[in-house]
């Protein structure tokens, strides 16, 4: 049991509508970072946040935002969605005390968005 | 900026030892993460090396070496549940992203 859980599992979306995905960390973890995942590729990092604030964030556009709520929930949003959006969407949490803080990530299963 | 190689594909046969290697170039190392992703899963974490040498941890040892900007994964007696892609990580310099290798799909065959 990882006790980061993810919803929903599956999601088919058009192009040009707006997702919203959700996570929640397991307790006490500070700590969330959100990555993209394409098929037989790596995590692609999109953004971390550490108690409610964006304190990293990877090559991806304006239009993927996201929040974290001091219940440890978060949310990733994505508008205009795109094609090449389609993709496993992996939220992940630790412990770590924010920004030099080395901690290995727990995963959830993460959120399979097609977008047709 | 952060590079990280690894082998797209390997095989093996069950009860085998396959090594998988990971090459990094980063500024402001901190260590180096392994984790395991079977298909359609999330990806559970498996070792960490921040100092120079061989991490041994039952069948799954990890290697490191800063000097080369190198590290292993050691897999022995390999068993068909061992078919997963592994995946090489390593934090930037400010410690706010986990940034990870495309991974290694390794496929054990009886």
């Amino acid at each position: 049991e990882t006790g980061v859980t993810q919803s929903p599992t599956h999601l088919i979306k058009t192009r040009g509508q707006q997702v919203t995905l959700r996570c929640s960390s397991q307790s006490g973890h500070n700590t969330v970072s959100w990555y993209q995942q394409a098929l037989g590729q790596g995590p692609q990092f999109i953004f971390q946040y550490y108690r409610e604030e964006e304190n990293g964030r990877g090559n991806f556009p304006p239009r993927f935002s996201g929040l974290q709520f001091p219940n440890y929930s978060s949310e990733l949003n994505v508008n205009a969605l795109e094609l090449d959006d389609s993709a496993l969407y992996l939220c992940a949490s630790s412990p770590g005390q924010g920004p030099g803080e080395y901690s290995p990530l727990h995963f959830g299963n993460g959120t399979r968005l097609t977008v047709t | 900026g952060q590079n990280i190689d690894q082998p797209t594909e390997m095989t093996a046969t069950e009860g085998a030892i396959v090594q998988i290697n990971c090459t990094y170039q980063t500024s402001g190392f901190n260590g180096l993460f392994w984790y395991q992703q079977h298909a359609g899963e999330a990806p559970t974490f498996l070792s960490y090396n921040v100092l120079d040498g061989l991490e041994e941890k039952g069948r799954f040892s990890s290697f490191l070496s800063r000097s080369k900007g190198y590290s292993y994964l050691l897999l022995k007696e390999l068993q068909m549940k061992d078919s997963a892609s592994y995946l090489c990580a390593t934090y930037n310099q400010a410690g706010t992203a986990l940034i990870f290798g495309k991974g290694t799909t390794l496929s054990v065959s009886s």
